[in-house]
């Protein structure tokens, strides 16, 4: 069975600037989870779909980020415009039942200089 | 409040040792969820274990066991048998509300284990 797939790996941008990051969830998995772990911290969630409705994004810098899941399988999370706080590693996860244990990607590394 | 406090940033251990990794969490639902995850240097979060506010008996995986104070609201993860390639970050992570129903994640700060031959 294949893992979350997420891409880019890593990505340095200028503040200022916008970047998206993409991500697949295991197949047939519905909730999708996105995360923001800044370097010594644990992962922060973000925004949290049931198939392609959005369940908690309570956490989400609305102002700045976004994202969507417009057929209940892949994501983007966006960033316009980036500030030097938004470096970080945006992790995406999925599980099967809402709720269960997650499955992480192996995260995109965010820059922003 | 923290809903989930870690108050070991880190921790050694000798190989093939026991070690606990400590975990209080905070919440006022009666449904919740307990997990821990490790994360490698390498990046990737891999989830280990998990209990349910309702589970009446300590949750096992393998060489890894949670114990469960409900009344204290505590988490630990035990890890026995220490091997080298548990030296990674652990972090415990709660679910607030039921499987399948609305809920919310939160992470704490992490363990950082290091297993000494």
């Amino acid at each position: 069975e294949a893992g979350v797939a997420q891409s880019p790996r890593y990505k340095i941008i200028e503040k200022r600037q916008s970047v998206a990051f993409w991500c697949n969830p295991i197949s047939g998995h519905a909730t999708l989870y996105w995360y923001q772990q800044i370097l010594g911290q644990g992962p922060k969630l973000l925004i949290q779909f049931q198939n392609n409705g959005v369940v908690d994004d309570s956490q989400l810098p609305k102002d700045r980020f976004s994202a969507e899941r417009l057929k209940g399988v892949d994501s983007t999370l966006k960033i316009q415009p980036a500030k030097l706080e938004d470096s970080a590693v945006y992790l995406c996860a999925s599980s099967h039942t809402t709720g269960g244990e997650q499955y992480f990607g192996p995260g995109t590394r965010l820059t922003v200089t | 409040a923290q809903k989930i406090t870690q108050t070991q940033p880190g921790m050694f251990v000798q190989e093939k040792e026991a070690v606990t990794l400590d975990c209080t969490y905070d919440t006022s639902d009666q449904s919740y969820g307990l997990f821990w995850y490790k994360q490698p240097s390498s990046g990737e979060m891999i989830f280990l274990i998990y209990q349910g506010s309702y589970d009446e008996q300590n949750a096992t995986e393998g060489r890894y066991s949670l114990n469960f104070q409900k009344a204290r609201k505590s988490a630990n993860l035990v890890i026995s048998a220490s091997q080298l390639g548990d030296s990674a970050m652990y972090f415990c992570a709660m679910r607030e509300g039921s499987l399948y129903n609305f809920n919310k994640f939160y992470f704490g700060s992490g363990t950082k284990l290091n297993v000494k031959p």
